[in-house]
């Protein structure tokens, strides 16, 4: 089976460029996690969706970030306009709701290397 | 929000010595999460522990949750260059339609051949 799937691998990009980053889950997973990567910061949750409605968006860093999931199959993350200091590894993950009170792990992309320069 | 602090930060072993990682709250934590990041990859689900001083092994690690549900420890038994990656902890918060893991800052193992 695929796992998540993100794209695009790696991105450089000039700061103020819009930039947007790609994942599809594992096919019947209902929860969807983006997550950002960073020497300093570590991994931080930005938002996530179960059955595609945002549940949470408090790691979102300021407005110029956003977050879509149309559908049960596709998510996005926006950046407009990027700085550098948007550099870091993205990583989306999904996972399956089992039941009230079981939690289910985590499945990661391979996540979006991201450069502003 | 709950801090779930790891350490050590960084762990430089000789091939064949153990490896024990903590991690520890200031409050109770709900279920806890192992996760491995090989370098330049993404993390991968090691294992869940639920139940107050749980422990659970596959092959050379061995993990603990505390009893009183405050810590927990992966410990590698005889290392080897395979296991080199970082170690993270998370804490799982469930409730209702909330699903999410706090990540602790991790252990980076590096091992010696």
């Amino acid at each position: 089976d695929a796992g998540v799937i993100q794209s695009p691998r790696h991105e450089v990009t000039e700061m103020g460029q819009e930039v947007t980053l790609r994942c599809k889950p594992i096919s019947g997973h209902d929860y969807l996690f983006w997550y950002r990567q960073t020497m300093m910061r570590g991994l931080e949750l930005l938002i996530y969706f179960n059955n595609n409605v945002p549940i949470d968006d408090s790691g979102m860093p300021e407005d110029r970030f956003s977050a879509k999931m149309p559908n049960a199959s596709f998510s996005t993350l926006k950046i407009q306009p990027s700085e550098p200091r948007d550099s870091a590894v993205y990583f989306c993950a999904s996972s399956l709701f089992s039941g009230e009170g079981s939690n289910q792990p985590q499945h990661f992309g391979d996540g979006t290397r991201l450069s502003i320069l | 929000g709950q801090q779930v602090m790891q350490i050590p930060q960084y762990q430089h072993v000789q091939e064949g010595e153990d490896f024990t990682t903590y991690c520890n709250s200031s409050t109770t934590l709900s279920n806890i999460q192992w996760y491995k990041q090989r370098p330049g990859g993404h993390p991968v689900f090691l294992i869940q522990l639920v139940k107050s001083g749980e422990v659970k092994k596959q092959k050379r690690l061995t993990f603990q949750f505390g009893e009183a549900k405050k810590n927990s420890s992966l410990h590698i038994t005889a290392t080897q260059t395979t296991d080199v990656g970082t170690y993270f902890c998370a804490d799982v918060i469930s409730s209702g339609s909330a699903r999410q893991l706090t990540f602790g800052s991790g252990t980076q193992l590096t091992v010696l051949p």
